[in-house]
Order: C-alpha cells, then sequence, then structure tokens
C-alpha cells in the first residue's frame, strides 16, 4: 500500500519562511493535500494540488510536487505564531481512492 | 459556512460501556468517512460510506465496532463493549466522491477508564 512520510518537527523563527517535506510511494497517486491540525481541532484542509501540476501557490502557501522524485513540499511565507501546527500530508491512490495521511510535521514557530 | 458536526465533542466512560459518536456530514456530500486518531499509531482510517453504502470498514475490529448511514445527514460509529485501548480521538470525515477531497469535523475525544 501507500507510504507517506513526513520529518516529525520543524521550528522556524516568526517572518521566516517554513518549508515542510513530504515523500510518498506510490506513483500513480492523483491528489496530494496538505491539511492543519491545531490543538484540540480537527484537520483542517489548507490546499490541494493534482498530479499534473509541478507547483500551486494560495496567499502564502506554495506547494511544490516532484513526481519523478515523489517529493512534495509546502512552504509558508512570513511564518506567524498562528500557524504552529501539526500539517500533514495526505495522498489520495489505489483504486479505492483513500487517503493516506503521513505522520505530521509539527511546526513552532518561535518569536 | 457548511461543516461537519460531531456529536459529543467528548465522552468519558468506563470499560465495558456502549459508546455512540454521531456525524452529520456536510450537505450535498456523498462520502463519509471514519477515522481514530492516537499518538502512538497516528491517523487510522476505520471506515467509509458513499452514498450510505459501506465500501470498506477493514479498518475496524469487527467485533467491537460498528458503523452505520441511518440517513444522509447522519453517520454513526459505535463501540460495544468499549475498552481503555480504544482511547482516542475519533475524526469523522465528507466529501464529494468526484474529487475526493475530505473535510473533517473537530472529533470526539474517548475516554474509555
Amino acid at each position: 500500500g501507500e507510504d507517506v512520510e513526513q520529518s516529525l518537527f520543524l521550528s522556524v523563527r516568526e517572518g521566516d519562511s517554513s518549508v515542510i517535506n513530504c515523500t510518498y510511494t506510490d506513483s500513480s497517486s492523483t491528489y496530494l493535500y496538505w491539511y492543519k491540525q491545531e490543538p484540540g481541532a480537527g484537520l483542517q484542509l489548507l490546499t490541494y494540488i493534482f498530479s499534473n501540476m509541478d507547483m500551486k501557490q494560495d496567499q502564502r502557501l506554495t506547494v511544490l510536487l516532484n513526481k519523478k522524485d515523489k517529493h512534495l513540499s509546502l512552504r509558508i511565507a512570513d511564518t506567524q505564531t498562528g500557524d504552529s501546527a501539526i500539517y500533514f500530508c495526505a495522498v489520495v491512490s489505489g483504486s479505492a481512492r483513500q487517503l493516506t495521511f503521513g505522520s505530521g510535521t509539527q511546526l513552532t514557530v518561535l518569536p | 459556512d457548511a461543516r461537519v458536526t460531531q456529536t459529543p465533542r467528548h465522552k468519558v466512560t468506563e470499560m465495558g460501556q456502549e459508546v455512540t459518536m454521531r456525524c452529520q456530514p456536510i450537505l450535498g456530500h456523498n462520502t463519509v468517512f471514519w477515522y481514530r486518531q492516537t499518538m502512538m499509531q497516528g491517523l487510522e482510517l476505520l471506515a467509509y460510506f458513499r452514498n450510505r453504502a459501506p465500501l470498506d470498514d477493514s479498518g475496524m475490529p469487527k467485533d467491537r465496532f460498528s458503523a452505520e448511514m441511518p440517513d444522509a445527514t447522519l453517520a454513526t460509529l459505535k463501540i460495544q463493549p468499549s475498552e481503555p485501548r480504544d482511547s482516542a480521538v475519533y475524526f469523522c470525515a465528507s466529501g464529494q466522491g468526484s474529487t475526493d477531497t475530505q473535510y473533517f469535523g473537530p472529533g470526539t475525544r474517548l475516554t474509555v477508564l
């Protein structure tokens, strides 16, 4: 089955850019998502990218997809303390078209 | 602003008791998913429905868990009997099958003593 990997922790200074990385194994993946989870809350859909795209930009968020390397990244520009959360990468794949989630990256924004 | 709602938000119960969690998907969505989140296992898919029909419940312990959709506006997840290892946050998500995008509810935090 699909395997999605993320690093567990990332710390950045307020105002800097954050880059959260994700790798996956199924080359037939069609949709790739980024979700944000704040403490005690559900997963909030941030953005997604279709597999036929290389990049998608949405305000402070930039998603980059390298299909050859099966690598997805989320860049947050001008990171703020409110961006502190867990970020999940999720990939749709397989005939069942289910989402497979990574373990999540805990982003800590330092003042 | 359409959202997935879940009740209760918190549940504390004793081992052996029945627990029922409810989910109201976003109106018009035809897929519903149940996930469990724990520190050790992360997010696990328990079951999912399309047009109210169960498509996959292979992630669910069959002997004690059951998931149903009595109608298009309600999905339920039941645990009977509950055990301490069931303590987790249970999320419901809904989507429109054509896009695969899932929208999550706020979750039910279950503690089984």
